[in-house]
Order: structure tokens, then sequence, then C-alpha cells
């Protein structure tokens, strides 16, 4: 069965850097797209961004674009965030999610891993 | 961006019931729509997609319809195990964007 699990969260100043992981297993990751989707304490749903199941190109939100960069190693299953310039309301949950397609543009997310969670505290 | 407004943001309802979710959005995303349920400290799970169509395992008292920039997501016959969240998508532009949620409790 499909399998996201995500690593990497912890706590961070304002204005750090945290690199978060999601290791895929259960599915031909090479033949999916990948996102991130966050979630702050206690609010909704929020889409960060996306790559394609080649690599090939990225889709940012505009309250990410530029701080963080979305990246995958279709050879070790692996998708990673890298998150610079981080502040208070990056603070969430941030979970890796499966495309069903990827192949071009972002569709929606069919399968979802438990979330690392991310704090921006001084 | 497309903006999604769902609603009501809370919804008090007693098992057996039928209720309905609305998810508005700003501009016509023809039928690139889909729902999710989100239950306290879980990851949500993915309910419909293209407005109508239930994912597999997904019971048939989940329905979803609409087109353009109304939807409804109904379920028919509430059970225990649907107290939860539900969450509207859209996925027309390379932008996603989700409704702000609406809360299932019981009555």
């Amino acid at each position: 069965q499909v399998q996201l699990v995500e690593s990497g969260g912890g706590v961070v100043q304002p204005g750090g850097s945290l690199r978060l992981s999601c290791a895929a297993s259960g599915f031909s990751f090479g033949s999916h797209g990948m996102h991130w989707v966050r979630q702050a304490p206690g609010k909704g749903l929020e889409w960060v961004t996306f790559i394609r199941s080649d690599g090939s190109e990225m889709y940012y939100s505009d309250s990410v674009r530029g701080r963080f960069t979305i990246s995958r190693d279709n050879s070790r299953n692996t998708l990673d965030l890298q998150m610079k310039s981080l502040r208070p309301e990056d603070t969430a949950r941030y979970h890796c999610a499966r495309d069903p397609d990827g192949r071009f543009t972002p569709y929606y997310f069919d399968n979802w891993g438990p979330g690392t969670l991310v704090s921006v505290s001084s | 961006d497309i903006q999604m407004t769902q609603s009501p943001s809370t919804l008090s309802a007693s098992v057996g019931d039928r209720v309905n979710i609305t998810c508005r959005a700003s501009q016509s995303v023809l039928t690139w729509l889909a729902w999710y349920q989100q239950k306290p400290g879980e990851a949500p799970k993915f309910l419909i997609y293209k407005a109508s169509t239930l994912r597999g395992g997904v019971p048939s008292r989940f329905s979803g319809s609409g087109s353009g920039t109304e939807f409804t997501l109904t379920i028919s016959g509430l059970q225990p195990d649907d107290f939860a969240t539900y969450y509207c998508q859209q996925y027309k532009g390379q932008s996603l964007t989700f409704g702000g949620g609406t809360k299932v409790e019981i009555k």
C-alpha cells in the first residue's frame, strides 16, 4: 500500500532554515507528481508546492515562492522541501501528498503522509 | 488565485441525517474539484474527484455534485464515523486552493 512518511520538522528561529524529507513506498514514485501541503494549528489546509513526476517543473504558492524549494530523487524515492527565511506564519504541520498523475499540471492529493511539525519561534 | 468558500463552517447533525456542504469558487473551475475528510489528529483522506467521482472504497452515502462555481458534498444517512471536517479543493489552475472547511459535529 502507498506509504508516505515525513521527517525533519522541529523548532527554528525566525529567519532560519529547515529541510523536510518524505520517504515514499508502495507505489511507482517516479510516475507521480508530489506535493507539500501544510496546516497551521487549528486552521485549514494550504497547498504549498508541487513537483512533476520527472522533476522538470515546480509550482509554488505565493506565500512561499522564493523562500521554499521542492526537489525529488526518483532513484531513492524521496521528496524534499528546503525552507529558508522562515517566518512565524510558516508554523504548521507539513504533509507530503501524492498527485494521481503529475506529468503536467497539479491535480489533487490522493494519498497523504501523517505530517511533520514545524514551529518557527524565537 | 481562485478563492474557495465553504458553508456552513460548522454543521450540527444527528446519525441518519442527510447533510449538504456547499463549496463556491470565485471563478469557474469547471468540474476540477475534490473533497477530503479530516478527523482530529489525522491526515486528510481523499473522497471525491472531478466534482462527483467517488474514490474506490468510499461509501456510497457520500456523493458530490455541481460544476462551474457551485458544488455540494452530500452525506445521505450520516454515520458515527462521518463526524469530521470536510474540505473542498479546486485544481483548475496551477495554484491549488482549499475551502476553509466544514466541521460536521454531533447534535
